[in-house]
């Protein structure tokens, strides 16, 4: 069955830093792996998809994935944190047999001043 | 420019009412699905749809049902409400194709009592 793995309940991290969430999958076949974000009381937001091709994957608001296929891991990063950025987010893989989309649990990131 | 629209945003019920949540969308897409999200879950997937007239479970339909009628609506149906439904319901469309990723709507929050 297909899964993801977020093992960080949350990630703290300073205003300018560089920050990373984990996140491995487990997919039989090829991974469609996407990273969405949320907002306090708001729905999710899609920041990136990796579907094929180059390893890093750029999205919305300045953030970035890593696909690595030897190590099963598609963790998101980016370069200098912002307080904005504050909020839960989900990594989610596709299941390739029904389409489905199945969520990590989430990784709370809070980027403190 | 709607996306996904679902009401209502919160519901108070007493255990044994039924009720039905409404999501619609406007963008054409034939997937749509039910999420609820619950504290240290993440999203978990009640039904999903791959268009008018067909519906399967997810990973939690028990005390669910859906329809799907026409391509813009699939409401979510509570038969009988118990506690354990108290949540954060999320419904999604998204086209087709596999490399595209979910629009999600803005939520309902559901408490039974």
């Amino acid at each position: 069955a297909q899964s993801v793995a977020q093992p960080e309940d949350q990630v703290n991290v300073a205003e300018g830093n560089p920050l990373t969430v984990k996140c491995t999958y487990s997919v039989s076949g090829n991974p469609y792996l996407f990273w969405y974000v949320q907002y306090p009381n708001r729905g999710l937001q899609f920041l990136l998809k990796y579907i094929t091709g180059d390893n890093l994957v750029k999205g919305s608001y300045g953030f970035e994935a890593e696909f690595n296929k030897s190590q099963t891991s598609f963790h998101l990063k980016k370069p200098s944190a912002l307080v904005s950025d504050s909020a839960l987010y989900f990594c989610a893989v596709r299941d390739g047999n029904t389409d489905k989309l199945i969520f990590g649990t989430g990784t709370r990131l809070q980027v403190f001043p | 420019n709607a996306g996904v629209t679902q009401t209502p945003k919160f519901q108070v019920l007493k255990t044994g009412q039924s009720m039905t949540l409404q999501c619609a969308q406007d963008m054409n897409h034939e997937y749509m699905s039910w999420y609820r999200q619950d504290p240290g879950m993440g999203l978990r997937l009640i039904h999903y749809s791959v268009g008018a007239g067909i519906t399967d479970q997810g990973e939690v339909p028990n005390g669910y049902n859906v329809s799907r009628s026409t391509t813009e609506d699939f409401p979510l149906r509570l038969l009988s409400a118990a506690p354990s439904q108290t949540s954060v319901y999320f419904c999604a469309s998204k086209r087709g194709a596999a490399n595209y990723g979910y629009t999600f709507g803005s939520g309902t929050r559901l408490t039974v009592v």
